[in-house]
């Protein structure tokens, strides 16, 4: 099985920082990699797949990249909404979900 | 637009029983692979179960192999989780999600989900 590992767990940051999150895969997963948005009461929103590509409706502030193992998440500057979990999810063999970064208000 | 709405969920002892459905509309769903996430309480995001467009194959993590099972009525835009011998580490809210790949395309990016339905197991 595909392990997952998000770090950091959680991380505090002000509106208007620029964050990373970064996701490892125990083994290359190509570019199968997804990441999500999770808010409590909200089902997941997927923001972007295939490692780097925006889904429909996100806003630019949000890339991907990395391919193989090696996999960040970046947001250009916070905005108050983006205060959430977020969840990166390999798609290579079967799905497998890294256990979450909670991004918090400083 | 997308609509995913589970229901079936409640409170059920250790060893019992459940069935969870997923009511789909505004998308051809006889199209799309779907799946079943769980998230148990103060956990993160785990994956459950797929089912291919047809329901010709289904994918399971170990940790439920042997117990649950996905299925899907394509007749019916419904999708199915029946769980067996639950245990108290079952408990979660349960959603179903849309693939985003068509057909035999299946992606694994999970690109609608539902609000989720909520099993307890408990005596």
């Amino acid at each position: 099985d595909i392990q997952m590992t998000q770090s950091p767990s959680s991380l505090s940051a002000s509106v208007g920082d620029r964050i990373t999150i970064t996701c490892r895969a125990s083994q290359s997963i190509r570019s199968s990699l997804n990441w999500y948005q999770h808010k409590p009461g909200i089902p997941p929103k997927l923001l972007i797949y295939a490692a780097s590509t925006l889904q429909s409706g996100v806003p630019s502030r949000f890339t991907g990249s990395g391919s193989g193992t090696d996999f960040t998440l970046t947001i250009s500057s916070l905005h108050p909404e983006d205060f959430a979990t977020y969840y990166c999810q390999q798609s290579y063999n079967a799905l497998t979900f890294g256990q979450g970064t909670r991004l918090e208000i400083k | 637009q997308v609509q995913l709405v589970e229901s079936g969920g409640g409170v059920v002892p250790p060893g019992g029983s459940l069935t969870l459905s997923c009511a789909a509309s505004g998308f051809t769903f006889s199209t799309y692979a779907m799946h079943w996430v769980r998230q148990a309480p103060g956990e993160g995001l785990e994956w459950v179960a797929t089912t291919r467009y047809d329901g010709s194959n289904a994918y399971y993590a170990d940790s439920i192999k042997g117990r649950f099972t996905i299925s899907r009525d394509n007749s019916k835009n419904t999708l199915y989780l029946h769980m067996n011998s639950l245990r108290g580490e079952d408990t979660a809210l349960y959603y179903c999600a849309k693939d985003m790949g068509l057909r035999e395309f299946w992606t694994g990016d999970l690109d609608s989900w539902g609000q989720g339905t909520l099993v307890t197991v408990s005596a």
